[in-house]
């Protein structure tokens, strides 16, 4: 079944830090770059990060730049999101996705989300 | 960087209209342009790609069309299940979103 399934959501104080996980199946996932992309409660999609499909190229948003890192796992079909240094402006819900065609940041297949509250 | 304004942010509609939503780059973006149709508490789904392109198994009610800075996204007979908020995406090495469009049954 193609699917990506995240983890890892929660609350989370200011300044503390929490690490998302993204389990992917049903595709061939080192052929990919993946994406998180994020959406605060009531608000629009707000794209966050990209890595390529052999880990070696990575670019962020400007608004969590220095404070998030992207990485996967290709032998375990796994995509992380390490999120640092936590802002209120932080809380939403957390999606993967999958680039629809090597190098195309456009996406096919989304997992169903992963809720994060940054809140004292 | 280059943004994405939709228009209009709400619309409202009935059951068999034809409806068209605006999309506007902020510079040219040639046709690196994407639709996609959320429902609530869902994830995105993807509708269009490359402005005109429709997605496997999308509907071909919808159609998307446009080239540099102005896109539309239509629908030509809506369905009930069509209710929804609809964004556009720009991606050619960066990734931008629009603001959304909500579309309202009249």
């Amino acid at each position: 079944q193609v699917q990506l399934v995240e983890s890892g959501g929660g609350v989370v104080q200011p300044g503390g830090s929490l690490r998302l996980s993204c389990a992917a199946s049903g595709f061939t996932f080192s052929s990919y770059g993946m994406h998180w992309v994020r959406q605060a409660p009531g608000k629009g999609l707000e794209w966050v990060a990209v890595i390529a499909n052999d880990g070696n190229a990575k670019v962020y948003a400007d608004s969590v730049k220095g404070r998030f890192t992207i990485s996967r796992d290709n032998s375990h079909n796994t995509l992380s999101l390490q999120m640092n240094s936590l802002r209120v402006e932080d809380t939403a819900v957390y999606y993967c996705a999958k680039e629809a065609n090597w190098g195309s940041w456009y996406h096919d297949l989304w997992g169903r989300g992963t809720l994060v509250t940054v809140s004292s | 960087d280059i943004q994405m304004t939709q228009s209009p942010s709400t619309l409202s509609a009935s059951v068999g209209d034809r409806v068209t939503i605006t999309c506007r780059a902020s510079q040219s973006i040639s046709n690196w342009l994407a639709w996609y149709q959320q429902k609530s508490g869902k994830a995105p789904k993807l509708l269009i790609y490359k402005a005109s392109s429709l997605e496997s198994g999308v509907p071909s009610r919808f159609s998307g069309s446009g080239s540099g800075t102005e896109f539309t996204l239509t629908i030509s007979s809506l369905q009930p299940d069509d209710f929804a908020t609809y964004y556009c995406q720009y991606y050619n090495h960066y990734s931008t979103f629009g603001q959304g469009t909500k579309l309202e049954i009249k």
